[in-house]
């Protein structure tokens, strides 16, 4: 099993819908990122979490929401999908200190907002 | 604030010949810098990072970088590039205590026989 396991691999949804993106951590790590990829822009940061109770907006926070359910899972919700947030979605875990920048990431979340 | 350029958005290399990806970073402090790599269909892999020390730092599948102050780069580079190597690089810098880690834009590698 992968390391860092997102759910569900690719969605296709419409406007106004609620969509939740799940990612799961084996890695033992404490901090989660969500990251958004868009073509021509990298990855930018929406939220991340040092531990369960520390959760942070990232540079894209708008229209998305996250919850820290346990150490291990880190779910980010789009309360309500437009077509602007069709995009490659990634879930990555970090270890804290001087090993908070290596990232471990998931293989993303294709979402398709119509 | 950090920020990573990544000057080429497409490179075609020949299957045996040299690659060299270019990073340039602006950052008011020492950076961390990283190459990852996403393959077709997959999360990004961390080829290298450099923290301190060793300028010229070795990551997997061959692969290398050369951190130079002066010129505020992390270019990438591999002597021989195979096909498999066919993927997009992202260069990324962060900092110690983490407060976001700043991606490039990309470099798709594509390797012609």
């Amino acid at each position: 099993d992968a390391d860092v396991t997102q759910t569900p691999r690719n969605r296709i949804t419409k406007t106004g819908k609620r969509i939740m993106l799940e990612c799961s951590q084996t890695k033992g790590h404490d901090r989660m990122y969500w990251y958004r990829q868009d073509p021509g822009l990298g990855l930018r940061l929406i939220y991340y979490s040092f531990d369960v109770k520390d959760i942070n907006k990232g540079e894209i926070s708008d229209g998305y929401s996250v919850s820290r359910q346990a150490q291990a899972k880190f779910s980010l919700s789009l309360e309500s999908a437009i077509p602007n947030q069709t995009a490659l979605y990634f879930c990555a875990t970090s270890v804290g200190g001087s090993g908070a920048n290596v990232l471990t990431f998931g293989a993303g979340s294709r979402l398709t907002v119509l | 604030a950090q920020s990573v350029t990544q000057p080429d958005i497409h490179i075609t290399v020949s299957e045996g010949a040299s690659l060299e990806l270019r990073c340039n970073y602006s950052y008011g402090a020492t950076p961390y810098l990283f190459w990852y790599v996403q393959s077709p269909g997959q999360g990004l892999q961390l080829l290298l990072k450099y923290f301190s020390g060793d300028t010229l730092v070795q990551g997997i599948k061959g692969f290398e970088a050369e951190f130079k102050r002066s010129q505020s780069s992390f270019n990438l580079r591999k002597p021989s590039v195979h096909w498999s190597d066919a993927a997009e690089y992202f260069c990324a810098v962060g900092r110690i205590g983490f407060q976001k880690l700043v991606f490039g834009t990309g470099t798709r590698l594509l390797v012609s026989p």
